[in-house]
């Protein structure tokens, strides 16, 4: 019974390509965010969508681009990757804004 | 910008032990705190979250406090088990404007627990 899931939990991809992360949850929240956690393990959110509505976009290249077909999915999709993509993503979801977040398991990307 | 701060960054102790991890945060308009855990190569745990009007909450062996004035929040664990190895994050969520709900994560307490 998996609440926030993620996959894949792996991607190891060279520079320039574009790749995809997805993100479900099964909590029937409507709010989701992705995170990114780095070298130094700093967790930094990155967007928030409410209702499929896009509510929080922190300093964050254009190459990404969240998309949320439904309440219960967050993709991220990732063009032209670099060196400096390579991190942890989280994905997380919430009932509300102010209410407890849910994080799901991680995708660690590497870039080579 | 909201600045959380976790203090120590890493805190060895023998099993058994009663220890207090503190977090600090420079702009005390929140509205609440949620304290996780992160397992190595694992996802983040939540364990309690305070709401700004609250003084503390209690889960179990740990017990969270906060002091929204000061800017301030402790996370205590009482009886310390291996199992409780792992790293403790702090995370405060902003109290409206348009960034309304983010959480902002302080750098983490590495917790390892002997036998």
């Amino acid at each position: 019974d998996t609440a926030v899931s993620q996959t894949p939990k792996y991607l190891v991809t060279q520079m320039g390509n574009d790749k995809s992360i997805k993100c479900e949850q099964n909590l029937g929240h409507d709010t989701m965010y992705w995170y990114k956690q780095d070298s130094k393990k700093f967790l930094k959110i990155m967007f928030s969508y409410n209702n499929k509505e896009l509510i929080i976009n922190e300093t964050v290249p254009n190459r990404f681009s969240p998309k949320s077909p439904d309440k219960a999915h967050l993709n991220l999709h990732i063009n032209s990757l670099e060196l400096g993509d390579s991190a942890v993503y989280f994905c997380a979801s919430s009932q509300g804004y102010g209410s407890e977040q849910y994080f799901g398991p991680g995708t660690r990307l590497t870039v080579t | 910008k909201q600045e959380v701060t976790q203090i120590p960054a890493a805190l060895s102790v023998p099993e058994g032990e009663n220890l207090v991890l503190n977090c600090s945060f420079t702009d005390s308009a929140i509205y609440n705190l949620q304290w996780f855990r992160q397992d190595p190569g694992k996802g983040l745990t939540s364990l309690l979250l305070i709401q700004s009007s609250q003084r503390e909450q209690t889960s179990g062996r740990l017990n969270a406090s906060l002091d929204k004035s000061s800017g301030r929040s402790t996370l205590y664990i009482a009886a310390s088990q291996p199992g409780d190895s792992a790293t403790y994050l702090c995370a405060v969520r902003r109290a409206g404007g348009t960034s309304y709900g983010k959480l902002t994560f302080g750098q983490g307490t590495i917790l390892t627990v002997h036998p």
